[in-house]
């Protein structure tokens, strides 16, 4: 049973516009979230964090907004370049009770055209 | 440099030959992990360890044992490898399982067992 659910495997944009990557989570004890990219052959980087406390958070070009009601998180790329072409995993971990393990979903493959 | 490095990046093997799989981190990191990625199914995490002498299973711990007797090093076992076992392992560690910090990854090793 997936608790973290990315449902795009691939999304393909055009340089300079937007992308969205989108993740839902099921899990309600779930108050920590954090976005990965990946290149290939290399291992996972940490990209972006966000606290159930907060409904958004942004870094430069990358914004991750948190809906907890709808159990959704997304993260924005603004403008898309050819460099953040990447795999991008979502990962929510619940801070209560100590435990923080995250749970990672299936990963979105972006390819950002020239 | 702060990194977390595994050993051997490649490795291909026999149905049943005992390998181990070396994860070091020179970042004096409390969390460390194992995960394997596999197509379709993103990062499941094998076996963690929260500090020295303490580990735990993860999702998918079978056929895999691990050890944390040095706080830098947390290495994979398979003590008769299998088929289902070719995958790509990622060691991850984390200052705490204070989440705000994210993990650091190593590179990966792709293990074929044949």
């Amino acid at each position: 049973d997936q608790q973290v659910k990315q449902n795009s495997p691939s999304l393909s944009v055009q340089e300079g516009r937007i992308s969205i990557l989108n993740c839902d989570y099921t899990n309600s004890m779930f108050d920590y979230f954090l976005w990965y990219k990946k290149y290939p052959a290399e291992g996972p980087t940490f990209l972006i964090s966000i606290s159930s406390i907060k409904d958004k958070n942004e870094d430069g070009r990358f914004t991750v907004f948190l809906n907890k009601s709808a159990k959704h998180l997304s993260l924005h790329i603004v403008p898309s370049q050819p460099g953040d072409s990447a795999v991008y995993f979502c990962a929510a971990s619940s801070t209560s009770g100590g435990s923080y393990i995250p749970t990672f979903g299936r990963g979105t493959s972006l390819i950002v055209h020239p | 440099e702060a990194q977390v490095t595994q050993n051997p990046r490649y490795l291909i093997t026999v149905t049943g030959k005992k390998l181990t799989v070396t994860c070091s981190q020179n970042m004096n990191h409390e969390y460390m992990s194992w995960y394997r990625q596999d197509p379709g199914l993103g990062l499941r995490q094998i076996y963690y360890s929260m500090n020295v002498e303490v580990t735990d299973k993860g999702d998918v711990p079978e056929g895999y044992k691990v050890s944390r007797k040095e706080k830098r090093n947390f290495p994979l076992i398979l003590e008769s490898p299998s088929p289902n076992q070719t995958s790509l392992y990622f060691c991850a560690s984390s200052r705490s399982l204070g989440t705000v910090y994210g993990y650091t990854f190593g590179s990966g090793t792709r293990l074929t067992v044949v």
